[in-house]
């Protein structure tokens, strides 16, 4: 049974280029949320999608934007990429109806340069 | 979510427990702990949850106060391989905020030969 996986594992980008991260959660899970982990950090909540809704936000600017596939997998995707957005890009995926434990993948380390 | 308070770091000696203590005391009824770790570079993995009843797997025990204030998390016999940063998490499993899991700064443990 594979866990959540997340690709790419590493990308370079420029700043005010655009960037789409992906996500496929662990199987019978509904719910994918997104994090982002600044060097020395804890991840921070970007947001949640459940049923290809956003269900719920953090405190992060519209450029930060999902997608959730009926598949459930999903996407984050960032426009116009800030030195600030270089950072740990975490996916965890869960599901009420399986009990309460989050998991999480590997992440994806984005660099903008 | 309930802020929860645990040490910067602690030190352990291989092969012996490691007991990591967490405060929340303002945790709500309904509000669930979760301890996570982190390995340099990698996503944070799972290691248990409880909301009052201590809880055992094949990886730790968690020991949860009757008022539910405080909890702590035993490694029983540590290993090299233990040392990362432990997050204690007090987070709404089944709530609106659901999925949303509030990171602080952790503890960082390192377990010495």
């Amino acid at each position: 049974d594979a866990g959540v996986t997340q690709s790419p594992t590493h990308l370079i980008k420029t700043r005010g280029q655009q960037v789409t991260l992906r996500c496929s959660p662990k199987s019978g899970h509904d719910t994918v949320s997104w994090y982002q982990q600044a060097l020395g950090q804890g991840p921070q909540f970007i947001f949640q999608y459940y049923e290809e809704e956003e269900r719920q936000r953090g405190n992060f600017p519209d450029r930060f934007s999902g997608h959730q596939f009926p598949n459930y997998s999903s996407e984050l995707n960032v426009n116009a990429l800030l030195l600030g957005d270089s950072a740990l890009y975490l996916c965890a995926s869960s599901s009420l109806s399986s009990g309460n434990t989050i998991y999480f993948g590997e992440g994806s380390w984005l660099t903008v340069v | 979510d309930a802020k929860t308070t645990q040490p910067t770091s602690m030190d352990c000696a291989e092969g012996r427990a490691a007991n990591l203590p967490c405060n929340h005391s303002t945790i709500s009824g309904n509000e669930y702990v979760y301890w996570y770790r982190q390995i340099h570079s990698q996503g944070p993995q799972y290691i248990i949850h409880g909301l009052k009843n201590n809880e055992t797997n094949e990886m730790a025990s968690l020991i949860i106060t009757e008022d539910r204030k405080s909890s702590t998390l035993i490694l029983p016999h540590a290993t090299l391989r233990d040392t990362a940063v432990y997050y204690c998490i007090a987070s709404n499993a089944g709530g609106t905020s659901y999925g949303k899991l509030t990171f602080g700064q952790g503890t960082i443990l390192t377990v010495h030969p």
